[in-house]
């Protein structure tokens, strides 16, 4: 089962700043079958990118994604007050279990 | 618009069974695999079963094995969680998810909002 670890666990920023998001595998992820999603209190989650640098219907461009192999990086180019949320990775490069990563919180400095 | 409703959540006893609903609409349900994802309160996400699209195949996570059976109807669109032998950290929102990819390969691009399980005595 391929693990996923997400840093910073949190992260503190202001609107306006660029936003990374690190999620590291513990083996190599095949094809870069990696997903993004946000989620919000109280809301399911959404997913943002796939393919670990697809955007998802309607995701504005200042979400992108990148990476390969083991390290995956989701970035929000100017935070938006609505992108304060918890973001998740996933990976599917193989089948079942489908693994999540514990996840970053991103706040409002 | 692609609509995932779950239903069925509640309280249950530990050893205790639950029937877990989602009715699908907004999509061609029968082709299509279903899954289920949860998150225990505070906690992250875990992908908890998934099924091909017409049930001849299942895949359940190491945590729920032999306890959790995942079921569907196409003739009704819905997806189903039969929950057995629960155990108190089964407690979480489980969410109803549809699986986009191939050949098992799948992320998930919409969700249900949720239902609660709460496994508590």
């Amino acid at each position: 089962e391929i693990v996923l670890t997400q840093s910073p666990g949190t992260l503190s920023l202001s609107p306006g700043e660029r936003a990374t998001l690190s999620c590291r595998a513990s083996q190599s992820v095949s094809s870069s079958y990696l997903a993004w999603y946000q989620q919000k209190p109280g809301q399911a989650p959404r997913l943002l990118i796939y393919g670990a640098s697809n955007r998802a219907t309607d995701i504005p461009d200042r979400f992108s994604g990148s990476g390969s192999g083991t390290d995956f990086t989701l970035t929000i180019s100017r935070l938006e007050p609505e992108d304060f949320a918890v973001y998740y990775c996933q990976q599917y490069g193989s089948s079942p279990p489908y693994t999540f990563g514990q996840g970053t919180k991103l706040e409002i400095k | 618009e692609v609509q995932l409703l779950e239903s069925g959540g509640g309280l249950v006893q530990p050893g205790g069974s639950l029937r877990l609903s989602c009715a699908a609409s907004g999509f061609t349900f029968s082709t299509n695999a279903m899954s289920w994802v949860r998150q225990a309160p505070g906690k992250g996400l875990e992908w908890v079963s998934v099924i091909i699209s017409n049930g001849g195949s299942t895949y359940s996570a190491d945590s729920v094995k032999g306890r959790f059976t995942i079921s569907r109807d196409n003739s009704k669109n819905t997806l189903y969680l039969q929950m057995n032998n629960v155990r108190v950290e089964d407690t979480a929102v489980y969410y109803c998810a549809k699986p986009r990819g191939q050949q098992l390969r799948y992320y998930f691009d919409y969700w249900g909002q949720g239902t609660l399980v709460t496994v508590s005595s």
